[in-house]
Order: structure tokens, then C-alpha cells, then sequence
């Protein structure tokens, strides 16, 4: 199983960014996948979920209306498209598959003037 | 939405003593499946988190057994039975029962 993030990087406040989560080793049809993040020299922050059927979503309060999580089949990603983002939006993104056995190496989201 | 307690938050510890974190849900983490989804994560600096506990006292494989988790309900503890160098970092608890929620992170080091 391998988790890679990508799409991470520098965006002013209330720009926008997409991540993507490709995943390897299995298909993401079969399980629910989610993005947590981890704002510099801090804990650990639940951000959003897909179901496993890609009918269910879940987003944090925080993100909520402006993230949204999405998924392609074919191409066995995740993603989360980020608008109005906020400076406390800085965080690493990671993305994570079911239960929370695998990680992936996380992408680094700066949001800054 | 659950709010998860760790204590302490910094965890100073003498190699091959034990040690202990605990933590306590605002509710029940029983899920209405009979289960209790409560995770234990240990992140090392500049890596990303790995799971060593899940539902309350199930090892992931390869993690050694030193580390045990116990509780249920609202409250529940890691214990590591002899601290190794490697044990350092910050141990968070996880609740998946309802979304998911993580606690603040306990910080593990060697004195």
C-alpha cells in the first residue's frame, strides 16, 4: 500500500489549491479515505472523508463550504480542492486510507501574504 | 463533536522504565456495533504518523509487544512496559467511533 500527496505549496490568502492523493498496493473504491493535517509544531486535525461508495462525505467544521473531497475511480486518487484559504489553513495535508493504517508522506499547504 | 483528552502532555521517561498516557472521551466511544474504536498513533519528528493500537488493545502487526492499550468506555491508556530510544515522539489517541477525533498529543522523551 502507498499513499502519495501532491499539489502542496505557497497561495495567498483566499486563493484556492487542489491536493491529490494517489494511491497504490489497492483500490480506493473499496475503502473510505480521508485528509488530516498538522498545522507547524502542532497536533493532529481531522479535515474531511469519502465513503467507500463515494456517496458519504464528512468535513470538519473549520473547511466546511470551502474544502471539498472528491475522488477518481480510473485513476485511483482522492482529492481535496481548497478555496478561500485562510492563513490558518498552513498545515501539512495527509492523506489516509480506512482505519487509519496508512499514511501517506503528507504535502505541505502554505497559506501567506 | 467528541473532544479527546490527553494526559500529560509532556512525558519525560527513563529508558527500560514504563509508561503511561491516558486518555478520556467527552462520550462513549462505544460504537452501536459492539465495538470501541479507539487508535493509538506514535509520530517520530518529521514523519507521518503510525498506528500501533486499534479498537482499545489490538496490536498492529509488527508492533512490538511492549506496547499495550487498555480501557473502555470513555477512558483508556497506553502503556509502553519498557521505553526504548526509538519510543520517542508524540503518541496521540484517536477516536473513530464518531468521525474522527484526535487528542492534543503526548510528547515522549528520554530524561
Amino acid at each position: 500500500v502507498q499513499l502519495v500527496e501532491s499539489g502542496g505549496g505557497l497561495v495567498q490568502p483566499g486563493g484556492s489549491l487542489r491536493l491529490s492523493c494517489s494511491a497504490s498496493g489497492f483500490t480506493v473504491s473499496r475503502y473510505a479515505m480521508h485528509w488530516v493535517r498538522q498545522a507547524p509544531g502542532k497536533g493532529l486535525q481531522y479535515v474531511s472523508a469519502i465513503s467507500s461508495n463515494g456517496g458519504v462525505t464528512y468535513y470538519a467544521d473549520s473547511v466546511k463550504g470551502r474544502f471539498t473531497i472528491s475522488r477518481d475511480i480510473s485513476k485511483n486518487s482522492v482529492y481535496l480542492q481548497m478555496s478561500s484559504l485562510r492563513v490558518e489553513d498552513t498545515a501539512i495535508y495527509y492523506c489516509v486510507r480506512a482505519w487509519g493504517g496508512d499514511w501517506g508522506q503528507g504535502t505541505l499547504v502554505t497559506v501567506s501574504s | 463533536d467528541v473532544v479527546m483528552t490527553q494526559s500529560p502532555l509532556s512525558l519525560p521517561v527513563t529508558l527500560g522504565q514504563a509508561a503511561s498516557i491516558s486518555c478520556r472521551s467527552s462520550q462513549s466511544l462505544v460504537h452501536s456495533d459492539g465495538n470501541t474504536y479507539l487508535n493509538w498513533f506514535h509520530q517520530r519528528p518529521g514523519q507521518s504518523p503510525r498506528r500501533l493500537i486499534y479498537q482499545v488493545s489490538k496490536r498492529v502487526s509488527g508492533v512490538p509487544d511492549r506496547f499495550s492499550g487498555s480501557g473502555s468506555g470513555t477512558d483508556f491508556t497506553l502503556r509502553i512496559s519498557r521505553v526504548e530510544a526509538e519510543d520517542v515522539g508524540v503518541y496521540y489517541c484517536m477516536q473513530s467511533t464518531h468521525a474522527w477525533t484526535f487528542g492534543q498529543g503526548t510528547k515522549v522523551e528520554i530524561k
